[in-house]
């Protein structure tokens, strides 16, 4: 299955900054999916993007908060902007595997100080 | 629309003990895909099984097992002689295929395994 390489692992941001986080697949992907974890929280689908168009966004995210950009079939990225205590989450992106199984990139553990 | 329901937050067992973790899912698709993932305390997400609707059988691998029952749209985990290691948050997600390919994830439940 897909290998995920996804950074940074975690980083301490201040309120008011942006953060950018790079998730890179060993194999082309179609889709790549951005999900959210909140503390204690389950995992929220944030969007999905496909390499040549815009990201499709789920209900209660915008791209203005949270803009992606998809340059190629193995690369994406999520930025957080803006950021306040709020948005401190795990943001982990997703791809489709062989039969279906999605896999998971390690995780962006964010602190908004 | 789709729903994963995880009623246990949370689960403590001693090391050894038999364990199982509840998964019930609502959808009106008849064609869908059941998952359970594990997530250690380190974060990241480890896919531990996919099941599709048209497979009813249940899985072995390990100490791990999955009972999948249609007619109680429940798909429950069981871990056998659990250990240590097993601590982690258990999350069943389920995906429709018209549905954008995303997933639906469970509220998941945090297993405590203990010496």
């Amino acid at each position: 299955s897909a290998v995920i390489s996804q950074k940074p692992s975690r980083d301490i941001c201040q309120r008011g900054t942006s953060l950018t986080i790079q998730c890179q697949v060993d194999s082309q992907v179609t889709m790549m999916f951005w999900y959210r974890q909140q503390p204690g929280q389950s995992l929220t689908l944030i969007a999905t993007a496909n390499q040549g168009s815009e990201a499709t966004y789920e209900s209660g995210f915008v791209i203005d908060k949270f803009p992606i950009s998809r340059p190629n079939l193995t690369f994406s990225t999520l930025t957080v902007s803006n950021m306040s205590p709020e948005d401190s989450s795990i943001y982990l992106c997703s791809v489709i595997g062989d039969n279906y199984g999605y896999t998971f990139g390690s995780g962006t553990r964010l602190t908004v100080v | 629309a789709q729903k994963v329901t995880q009623a246990q937050t949370e689960i403590s067992v001693v090391e050894k003990e038999d364990v199982t973790l509840d998964c019930v899912y609502e959808t009106r698709d008849t064609t869908y895909y059941l998952f359970w993932y594990k997530q250690p305390p380190s974060g990241e997400l480890v896919f531990l099984i996919r099941r599709n609707s048209f497979d009813e059988q249940n899985e072995i691998s390990g100490r791990y097992s999955w009972n999948f029952q249609k007619s109680t749209s429940s798909f429950n985990f069981t871990i056998t002689a659990s250990q240590v290691v097993d601590s982690a948050v258990y999350f069943c997600a389920l995906r429709i295929p018209g549905g954008g390919n995303k997933l639906t994830f469970g509220t998941g439940t945090q297993l405590k395994v203990e010496l």
